[in-house]
């Protein structure tokens, strides 16, 4: 079974520095992997998505992930952080379920505080 | 319709009583989940609906909850003689089975139990 694993409940930093939130996965299949974010009082939306192909994703608001394979790692990074990231990120795996459907299992969330 | 949409949006109810969760999901997306966000907890499976396929309910903490989906469209998540310890927001997501599955939230309901 898959699980997806996010090392830091909860990450201050103060605001234009730079900022990485940590993701590790198992699985015995090959992976699809997801950022989502949650502002404050706010639904779950897509930060950004790696299916295949290049291993450096880009996301909206100037989020990027590298997908690690041997390391079976997807961290998030920004290198200039704002005030209005403010919010709880949540890394999460698709796999395969059950022959051929698929499955989204999500980590716990980091709470990104910014500070000024 | 455009997005996941849940009902209602704020629910407080008093302890003991029973409470109903509905979640429409998108058009045509066979997969159909439930989690709970506590505050401070995190994102907590409850059950996943897959097209045809029995659900799988692992998530599910006690026998007070339960799921269907109804037509493969509209799930409700029922919560029988509530708990203060139940209050937390429930959020629906639905994806498709097939391909990248990735999934797409309601707003949620936040329940209040008093």
């Amino acid at each position: 079974a898959q699980s997806v694993t996010q090392l830091d409940s909860q990450v201050p930093v103060f605001e234009e520095a730079p900022v990485e939130l940590r993701c590790n996965y198992s699985s015995s299949v090959s992976v699809y992997l997801f950022w989502y974010v949650q502002y404050p009082n706010q639904g779950l939306q897509l930060l950004l998505k790696y299916l295949s192909g290049s291993t450096l994703v880009k996301g909206i608001n100037g989020f990027e992930a590298e997908f690690n394979k041997s390391q079976t790692s997807f961290h998030l990074r920004k290198p200039s952080v704002h005030i209005s990231d403010t919010a709880e990120y949540f890394c999460a795996v698709s796999t395969l379920s059950g022959g051929s459907n698929y499955k989204l299992t999500f980590g716990k969330g980091t709470l990104l505080t910014v500070n000024p | 319709g455009a997005g996941v949409s849940q009902s209602p949006s704020n629910k407080v109810t008093e302890k003991g009583k029973d409470v109903e969760l509905r979640c429409d999901p998108i058009s045509g997306h066979t997969a159909l989940y439930w989690y709970r966000q506590s505050l401070g907890q995190g994102l907590e499976f409850l059950i996943y609906f897959q097209g045809n396929s029995a659900p799988d309910k692992s998530g599910l903490p006690s026998d007070r909850f339960s799921a269907e989906r109804t037509g493969g469209s509209v799930s409700t998540l029922t919560i029988q003689r509530t708990q203060q310890e139940d209050s937390a927001v429930y959020l629906c997501a639905s994806s498709l089975l097939k391909g990248v599955a990735e999934a797409f939230f309601g707003q949620g309901t936040r329940l209040t139990v008093v």
